[in-house]
């Protein structure tokens, strides 16, 4: 299994200033996800990031709101960028464990994000 | 395009009782299905992951089945407690590589002391 961890835990914003949340994992991963969750739904992918590549995003989410990090194979960024409520979430980090085996998903703890 | 059902949304049980979730998914062409649970505000564990040349997966008081050519799975909790009181949700994914996973709607679940 991999064990991720997620900065910051929670956060309350103003409209129109952003957000960066860390994401990091104990061990080498090709694929990152984010999603996004927002009350009372369940989870939707924003974007697979792969580490020396541009990220990949899901119709509805853009690079201009949702811009992405991977500078390595165990980190990644995402930022929330010229927040307004509807941005309120949890945002969480997900990897998938590779090579050959059973491709498992793991998720981080979610970062709780309230806009103001 | 793959939808994923979960039914029902919430249920509350008494402590002890056995239990069963329910996960259906419209296209059979799945690599894997995937439990998961979610406590209030916090990230998803995972619980059980099938194949899909898979039956069933165990572990502990849970069990897991997959019947893909109904697209269907449930989920069984033998002797409930008020520990096991969470969001559970399940995720379908289509192919091997590098589909996404797409998630049921969930089933919140209340065991009562």
């Amino acid at each position: 299994s991999a064990v991720i961890s997620q900065k910051p835990s929670r956060d309350i914003c103003q409209r129109g200033t952003s957000l960066t949340i860390q994401c990091q994992v104990d061990s080498q991963v090709t694929m990152m996800f984010w999603y996004r969750q927002q009350p009372g739904q369940s989870l939707t992918l924003i974007a697979t990031a792969n580490q020396g590549s541009e990220a990949t995003y899901e119709s509805g989410f853009v690079i201009d709101k949702f811009p992405i990090s991977r500078p390595n194979l165990t980190f990644s960024t995402l930022t929330v960028s010229n927040m307004s409520p509807e941005d309120s979430s949890i945002y969480l980090c997900s990897v998938r464990s590779g090579g050959a085996g059973d491709n498992e998903q793991f998720f981080g703890p979610g970062t709780r994000l309230t806009v103001l | 395009k793959q939808e994923v059902t979960q039914i029902p949304a919430a249920l509350s049980v008494p402590e002890g009782e056995n239990l069963v979730l329910n996960c259906s998914f419209t296209d059979s062409a799945i690599y894997n299905l995937q439990w998961f649970r979610q406590d209030p505000g916090k990230g998803l564990t995972s619980l059980l992951l099938i194949q899909s040349s898979q039956r069933e997966q165990t572990s502990g008081r849970l069990n897991a089945s997959l019947d893909k050519s109904s697209g269907r799975s449930t989920l069984y909790i033998a002797a409930s407690q008020p520990g096991d009181s969470a969001t559970y949700l399940c995720a379908v994914r289509r192919v091997f590589g590098n589909e996404k996973l797409t998630f049921g709607t969930g089933t919140r679940l209340t065991i009562i002391p």
